[in-house]
C-alpha cells in the first residue's frame, strides 16, 4: 500500500517568516494530496489540496507543491501568524480511493 | 447533517468489554471512512466504505475490529475483548463519492480501555 512521510516533525518559526512541510509518498498512481490542519483536540480541517496534473497551486499565503517524478509535495506557509501554530497533515489518495497520512509536523509560531 | 457527527465522544471501558463507535456522515455523502489515531501520530487507515458495502477494510488490525453500514449512511464501528492498546481517537470521515477530493472529519471518539 501507500506510505507517505513527513518531515520536519516539529518545527518553530518566528511569526512573520516561512514554514515549510515536506512530504513524500510512494506509491505512483496516487493522484490527489490535501493538507489538513488540527488543532488541540479538534478535528482535521482541509487547508489546501493539490492534484496530480497540477504542479503548484496557492490559497492566499499558503500553497503547495508537487513533483510527481519526485514523488513529493510540500506545503509553504509565509508570513506566518500565531493563530497558524497546528499540527499539519499530508495525504495522499491512492488508486483504491484510500487516504493514508503523514505522522504530522507540530508548528509553532513564535510572537 | 450539518457536518460528521460521532458518538460517544469520549468512552472509557474496562479491558475485555465490547464496544460500539458511531458515525452519522454527511448527508449524500457515499463514502465513509474510519480512522484511528494515537497521540502524536498521523490518523491511520481503518476501513472504507462505498455505500453500503467495505470497499477496502485492510486497515483494520485483527478480527476483534468490525465496521457496519447496513444503509449507506451510519456506520459503526465495532470492538470486541477491548485491550489497553485500542484506546485511541476513532476518527471518522466522509466524502461526496469515491471520486470527491475532499475528506471532512468529525471531532472523533476518544476511547479509553482502563
Amino acid at each position: 500500500g501507500e506510505n507517505v512521510e513527513q518531515h520536519p516533525s516539529t518545527l518553530s518559526v518566528q511569526e512573520g517568516d516561512s514554514a515549510v512541510i515536506k512530504c513524500t509518498y510512494s506509491d505512483s498512481a496516487s493522484n490527489y494530496f490535501p493538507w489538513y490542519k488540527q488543532e488541540l483536540g479538534k478535528r482535521p480541517q482541509l487547508i489546501i489540496d493539490i492534484r496530480s496534473n497540477v504542479g503548484e497551486k496557492k490559497d492566499q499565503r499558503i500553497a503547495v507543491t508537487l513533483n510527481k517524478t519526485a514523488k513529493h509535495f510540500s506545503l509553504h506557509i509565509t508570513e506566518t501568524q500565531p493563530e497558524d501554530s497546528a499540527v499539519y497533515f499530508c495525504a495522499a489518495r491512492s488508486a483504491g480511493n484510500q487516504f493514508y497520512f503523514g505522522t504530522g509536523t507540530s508548528l509553532t509560531v513564535i510572537p | 447533517g450539518a457536518g460528521v457527527s460521532q458518538t460517544p465522544s469520549n468512552k472509557v471501558t474496562e479491558k475485555g468489554k465490547y464496544v460500539e463507535l458511531r458515525c452519522d456522515p454527511i448527508s449524500g455523502h457515499t463514502a465513509l471512512y474510519w480512522y484511528r489515531q494515537s497521540l502524536g501520530q498521523g490518523p491511520e487507515f481503518l476501513i472504507y466504505f462505498q455505500g453500503t458495502g467495505a470497499a477496502d477494510d485492510s486497515g483494520l488490525p485483527n478480527d476483534r475490529f468490525f465496521a457496519v453500514r447496513p444503509e449507506g449512511s451510519v456506520s459503526t464501528l465495532k470492538i470486541q475483548r477491548t485491550e489497553r492498546g485500542d484506546s485511541a481517537v476513532y476518527l471518522c470521515a466522509s466524502s461526496l463519492n469515491s471520486r470527491g477530493g475532499e475528506l471532512f472529519f468529525g471531532e472523533g471518539s476518544r476511547l479509553t480501555v482502563l
